[in-house]
């Protein structure tokens, strides 16, 4: 069965850094999504991004974060500078289609920023 | 904004058993979809109802919705000790595409 793949598992950064956070979504999908869980609370909607462009995006997507698609499998979220308060799993999710429909996540990445 | 809040927050019952997880919501909504976590994974897709539905059911869950009081429920019945994860409840706004979690249940399964 498809399913969602990201990379790394775990990453450990230092504050101020640079991460990028890789996704590989169902192939045919072409609805791509960030969430993330700091530990203990909940699953926070990030980003959503189609057709090149971000189609929405939350209070938390800042201008530390950007998302890529840089070829016809991976998607990315990079943040340019990180802080402790960044530390949290990331989730993949995508979908093929938009609106109120099952999202299929990826296992995660959990970031450890120190 | 719009919060799901799920009920228990942590609920521990024998194998066999029936379990029953609540979420409440605060505005309207297209869809209410279910996820499993098991400890440190992803989130696993379960069920998702429509606004328009009542009831669903899918192998040994059951999903309610109840629009007038803005709440949900999922039952896991004959319950094994692979069930045992954190269950979350996430809504989609009418016109919206992200999902909104609530804080989860977490379930354990006692053999």
């Amino acid at each position: 069965e498809p399913e969602v793949t990201q990379t790394p598992s775990h990453q450990v950064t230092q504050m101020g850094q640079e991460v990028i956070l890789r996704c590989v979504p169902i192939s045919n999908h072409l609805y791509f999504y960030w969430y993330r869980q700091i530990l203990g609370q909940k699953v926070e909607f990030l980003v959503s991004f189609y057709n090149n462009e971000i189609s929405e995006k939350s209070e938390i997507f800042d201008d530390q974060f950007s998302v890529e698609r840089p070829d016809g499998s991976n998607f990315t979220l990079k943040i340019r500078s990180t802080k402790l308060e960044d530390s949290a799993m990331y989730f993949c999710a995508s979908s093929d289609r938009t609106g109120p429909y099952e999202q299929y996540f990826g296992p995660g990445t959990r970031l450890t920023v120190t | 904004s719009q919060q799901g809040e799920e009920d228990p927050q942590a609920l521990s019952i024998q194998e066999g058993e029936n379990a029953t997880m609540n979420c409440s919501y605060k505005t309207s909504i297209n869809n209410l979809q279910w996820y499993r976590q098991n400890s440190g994974r992803g989130l696993v897709h379960l069920i998702l109802i429509r606004s328009n539905e009542r009831e669903k059911h899918s192998g040994r869950l059951r999903v309610t919705l109840d629009t007038s009081k803005k709440s949900s429920s999922l039952l896991i019945t004959a319950s094994r000790a692979a069930d045992t994860a954190s269950y979350f409840c996430a809504t989609i706004n009418q016109g919206a595409q992200k999902l909104v979690f609530g804080q989860g249940t977490r379930l354990t399964i006692n053999p």
